[in-house]
């Protein structure tokens, strides 16, 4: 069955360093997500991308965070410089564009990368 | 603003009914999810109902939703050890939309 897949699973980077999270959609799928949760919070929705640009962002979504879909196949999270509140499980969703006369499918969910700020 | 709540733990004893709660406050969502998280693993859809659905059964799970009350409900049938996980209450306005997650309810299995 096709997956989202996510690297790494655990990163561990020092504050103020730049990181990429990494993912890999499921290869027919146009929509794509990231989304977050700090431990013990809810998961949030981070950003939207469609057709190469972003859709919807939410307020978590600043200047530190950019992304980007370098080839056909990898969906990237960058965070410029990494606060320790930044340390969350960050998850990464596709979904299938929704066809003519057809619902769409559900938005499929990564393992998420465990994103740890020292 | 979009909201959706739900408790955060349950005890069942295997073999019983477990009934997992949740309310939201977007009268315009059209889409309600319960999703499953398993500890190291990503969130798995388990179940949706659309918001014109009253019910929707699906083996050992069945959906509730009142949609006057902003309120939907999961039930699992004969709660087995293997259902050990969160699960998260989620709604969307449309299907490509951003979803809204709650915080999750970790429900706990007694032998």
């Amino acid at each position: 069955e096709p997956e989202v897949t996510q690297t790494p699973s655990h990163q561990v980077t020092q504050m103020g360093q730049e990181v990429i999270l990494r993912c890999v959609p499921i290869s027919n799928h146009l929509y794509f997500y990231w989304y977050r949760q700090i431990l013990g919070q809810k998961v949030e929705f981070l950003v939207s991308f469609y057709n190469n640009e972003i859709s919807e962002k939410s307020e978590i979504f600043d200047d530190q965070f950019s992304v980007e879909r370098p080839d056909g196949s990898n969906f990237t999270l960058k965070i410029r410089s990494t606060k320790l509140e930044d340390s969350a499980m960050y998850f990464c969703a596709s979904s299938e564009n929704r066809a003519k006369g057809r619902v769409n499918t559900e938005a499929f969910f990564g393992q998420g990368t465990r994103l740890t700020v020292v | 603003g979009e909201d959706v709540e739900q408790s955060l733990f349950l005890s069942v004893r295997e073999g019983d009914s477990s009934v997992i709660n949740c309310t939201y406050t977007d009268s315009s969502s059209t889409y309600l999810y319960w999703y499953k998280q398993e500890p190291g693993a990503g969130l798995q859809l388990l179940t949706y109902i659309f918001s014109n659905m009253d019910m929707k059964q699906d083996q050992r799970l069945t959906v509730l939703l009142n949609k006057k009350d902003k309120h939907l409900s999961l039930r699992i049938a004969d709660t087995q050890t293997g259902d050990s996980a969160i699960y998260f209450c989620a709604e969307s306005i449309d299907r490509d939309d951003k979803i809204i997650f709650g915080k999750g309810t970790r429900l706990h299995i007694l032998p």
